[in-house]
C-alpha cells in the first residue's frame, strides 16, 4: 500500500529563518512526487513535480529535492505570506493519475 | 495553468436532504476527474474517480449509493451526496489531470455542512 508521511505536522518560523519540510514515501513504483500549497478553505495550489532521485526544482523561496525514499521542501528566508499548509503527494506508476497525499505540514511564518 | 471551478463553494443543508456539487474544467477537457474529501486538519482522501462516458470508480469504504457521481460531459462532473448526515460534513475537492501526467489541477473546494 502506498504511504506518504510528512513531518513536522506544524512548524513556526520567524521571518527570514530558513528550514525544511520532509516527505517520506513508500510506493511500489513512482511516476511523480507532487508538492502543493493549500491556504485555509481553498483547494491545493500546484508547486512542483519531481520524477527521479536527484532532481531539484526551485520557485522563488522554495526548493524541492527528491531521493528514492523522501523529498524535502526547503524554504529560504520565508515571509509571512508563505504561511500555509504544504502537501506532498505521490502518483504511483500504473495509476490512473490519482494522487496519494500526506497529512501536510502547517507552516506559520511570524513577522 | 488550467482552471477548475466548483459550485457551490459553500452549502448548508438539513439532515436527510441531497446536495449536488459541480466540478468544471474551464479551458480544457477532462475525460477523468477525481473527487477528494478533506476533514479538518487532515489531508485529502481520494473518494472516487469520475470517468466520462462510463461508471465512476470508488475507493474502498466509499459508498457508491450515497455519493453519486455523474461525468456528464468532457468538462463537467457532479457529486451528489444523497440523504446527507452530519458525519458527511466535510470539504469536498475535485481535480482534473492535464494532458500530461505531471499536471493535476484542483478546484477551490466545496464546504458542506449538514445540520
Amino acid at each position: 500500500e502506498d504511504q506518504v508521511t510528512q513531518s513536522p505536522e506544524a512548524l513556526r518560523l520567524q521571518e527570514g529563518e530558513s528550514s525544511s519540510l520532509n516527505c517520506s514515501y513508500t510506493v511500489s513504483g513512482l511516476r511523480g512526487l507532487f508538492w502543493y500549497r493549500q491556504d485555509p478553505g481553498k483547494g491545493p495550489e500546484f508547486l512542483f513535480t519531481l520524477y527521479s532521485a536527484g532532481e531539484e526544482k526551485e520557485k522563488e523561496r522554495l526548493k524541492a529535492t527528491l531521493t528514492k525514499k523522501e523529498s524535502f521542501l526547503h524554504i529560504t528566508a520565508p515571509k509571512p505570506e508563505d504561511s500555509a499548509t504544504y502537501l506532498c503527494a505521490v502518483q504511483p506508476s500504473g495509476s490512473a493519475r490519482q494522487l496519494t497525499f500526506g497529512s501536510g505540514t502547517q507552516l506559520t511564518v511570524l513577522p | 495553468g488550467a482552471v477548475v471551478s466548483q459550485h457551490p463553494s459553500r452549502v448548508i443543508c438539513k439532515s436527510g436532504t441531497s446536495v449536488k456539487i459541480e466540478c468544471r474544467s474551464l479551458d480544457f477537457q477532462a475525460t477523468t476527474m477525481f473527487w477528494y474529501r478533506q476533514f479538518p486538519k487532515q489531508s485529502l482522501m481520494l473518494m472516487a474517480t469520475s470517468n466520462e462516458g462510463s461508471k465512476a470508480t470508488y475507493e474502498q469504504g466509499v459508498e457508491k449509493d450515497k455519493f453519486l457521481i455523474n461525468h456528464a460531459s468532457l468538462t463537467l462532473s457532479t457529486l451528489t451526496v444523497t440523504s446527507a448526515h452530519p458525519e458527511d460534513s466535510s470539504f469536498y475537492i475535485c481535480s482534473a489531470p492535464g494532458q500530461t501526467y505531471n499536471e493535476q489541477f484542483f478546484g477551490p473546494g466545496t464546504r458542506l455542512t449538514v445540520l
